[in-house]
């Protein structure tokens, strides 16, 4: 069965804290993605992978980095938080086969409130 | 630019009744892909359909079916009676060709409701 994990489900971190949210999928899908949702505006992608140590800027990708050094893990970093960062943070993975055809399994989700 | 329009903010029904939810895309790409997600209140997103632009047979699993039309760029779904279980956020998403790989272009979404 799929599975995609993320690091907490809830998080309260004060302003101008760093802060590291962790996904793990254990299907050895080679792309991750992070996206986050807000009301009224979907989900936007923040960074992608394809591969181990390669990292793709999405569509929102300020204030934000992220890192995978292993295949299974992927982590989104926030330097320094800002209260504008308080949202729904979900992680996805897919296989890569060369075509658009792939699904992306998603995580529970992390629910991040900034102060 | 490649696009998902979901032009249904949120709908409410009563338990039975049917519903659709609407999807229309944009995209010049002649070989695609769309996919259906539902977002119970538990936040993880669940994957329930994926359709090519080559195959537009309806599909049905249950109660639930989909319209795929090329000619209009809609790829609607369907919940025949629905119940209160259904109630969630819905998500449809293109498929686009990006740096190293493909991601997805997604919808706004559409709140259902299901009231008992």
């Amino acid at each position: 069965d799929v599975k995609v994990t993320q690091s907490s489900r809830y998080l309260v971190k004060r302003t101008g804290e760093k802060v590291f949210l962790e996904c793990v999928q254990d299907m050895d899908h080679e792309n991750m993605f992070w996206y986050r949702q807000d009301p009224g505006l979907g989900l936007r992608l923040i960074y992608f992978s394809y591969d181990v140590k390669m990292k793709e800027k999405g569509d929102i990708p300020e204030g934000y980095s992220v890192s995978r050094e292993k295949k299974e893990r992927f982590s989104l970093i926030l330097e320094s938080a800002s209260t504008n960062q308080t949202s729904m943070y979900l992680c996805a993975s897919s296989l890569f086969s060369g075509s658009n055809r792939e699904t992306q399994y998603f995580g529970p989700g992390t629910r991040l409130l900034v102060l | 630019a490649q696009k998902v329009t979901q032009a249904q903010t949120e709908i409410s029904v009563v338990e039975k009744e049917d519903v659709t939810l609407d999807c229309v895309y944009e995209t010049r790409d002649t070989t695609y892909y769309l996919f259906w997600y539902k977002q119970p209140p538990s936040g993880e997103l669940v994957f329930l359909i994926r359709r090519n632009s080559f195959d537009e047979q309806n599909e049905i699993s249950g109660r639930y079916s989909w319209n795929f039309q090329k000619s209009t760029s809609s790829f609607n779904f369907t919940i025949t009676a629905s119940q209160v279980v259904d109630s969630a956020v819905y998500f449809c998403a293109l498929s686009e060709p990006t740096s190293g790989t493909y991601k997805y272009i997604f919808g706004t979404g559409t709140r259902l409701k299901v009231l008992a």
